[in-house]
């Protein structure tokens, strides 16, 4: 059984550094891109990015770059999601989603990151 | 505001049809196929139709999508009560510096 299964909720301040987890199981980690995808509270789906885990190639949309990290490390068959700083409007749910020749057969559960002082 | 449009709302009573629509561009829908996501209340997005009009397994065929130029729709018909949810289209966007997935808006479906 395919799975993408996302680490737990965060609760950080401004200014604070944070990498969010999304680990697949069930097929070939290294055979499938994943992307990361933002919810802010009460609003849409939007794409931040991807990343192939066999040789960590990422395009992200011009609307993240150089705020977030995407990485893999293909021995865990684990995607990351970083931050260096975070501000409040990082608040929002990210999902993690397998990206084959269907993309986003299968979603992580999502996590919920809050950022307050 | 999103790349896809789609109507931020639609409804409909049980056992009725219902249609939401997607309209993108040339460097969109125009170019590549168009899935559809169903968001149920506090889950994460479930794949529900694939390259335009395919159906994952385990997807009841009330579910039906199409695409013609740069638009497309997803049809819903014998509206149940559990298809209340947020549905959402997307698509690869061909920009210049490599592929971008891009969504609609999304539209909260309610049934009366």
């Amino acid at each position: 059984e395919v799975q993408l299964v996302q680490s737990g909720a965060e609760v950080k301040k401004p200014g604070e550094s944070l990498r969010i987890s999304c680990k697949g199981s069930g097929y070939s980690f290294t055979s499938y891109w994943i992307s990361w995808v933002r919810q802010m509270p009460g609003k849409g789906l939007e794409w931040m990015g991807r990343i192939d885990p066999s040789d960590s190639y990422t395009n992200y949309s011009p609307s993240f770059q150089g705020h977030v990290t995407i990485s893999a490390d293909k021995s865990i068959s684990t995607a990351y999601l970083q931050w260096s700083s975070l501000k409040a409007s990082d608040t929002a749910m990210y999902y993690c989603a397998r990206q084959g020749t269907v993309a986003g057969d299968y979603w992580g559960q999502g996590t919920l990151v809050t950022v307050s002082s | 505001q999103s790349v896809l449009t789609q109507p931020p709302s639609a409804s409909g009573t049980p056992g009725q049809r219902v249609t939401i629509s997607c309209s993108g561009s040339s460097s969109n829908i125009g170019s590549n196929t168009v899935n559809w996501y169903q968001q149920l209340p506090g889950t994460a997005p479930k794949l529900l139709i694939y390259s335009n009009n395919q159906r994952p397994s385990g997807v009841p065929d009330r579910f039906s999508g199409s695409k013609s130029g740069t638009s497309a729709s997803l049809a819903i018909s014998g509206l149940q009560s559990e298809d209340e949810a947020d549905y959402y289209c997307a698509a690869w966007d061909d920009s210049l510096n490599g592929p971008h997935w891009v969504f609609g808006g999304g539209t909260k479906l309610t049934v009366l």
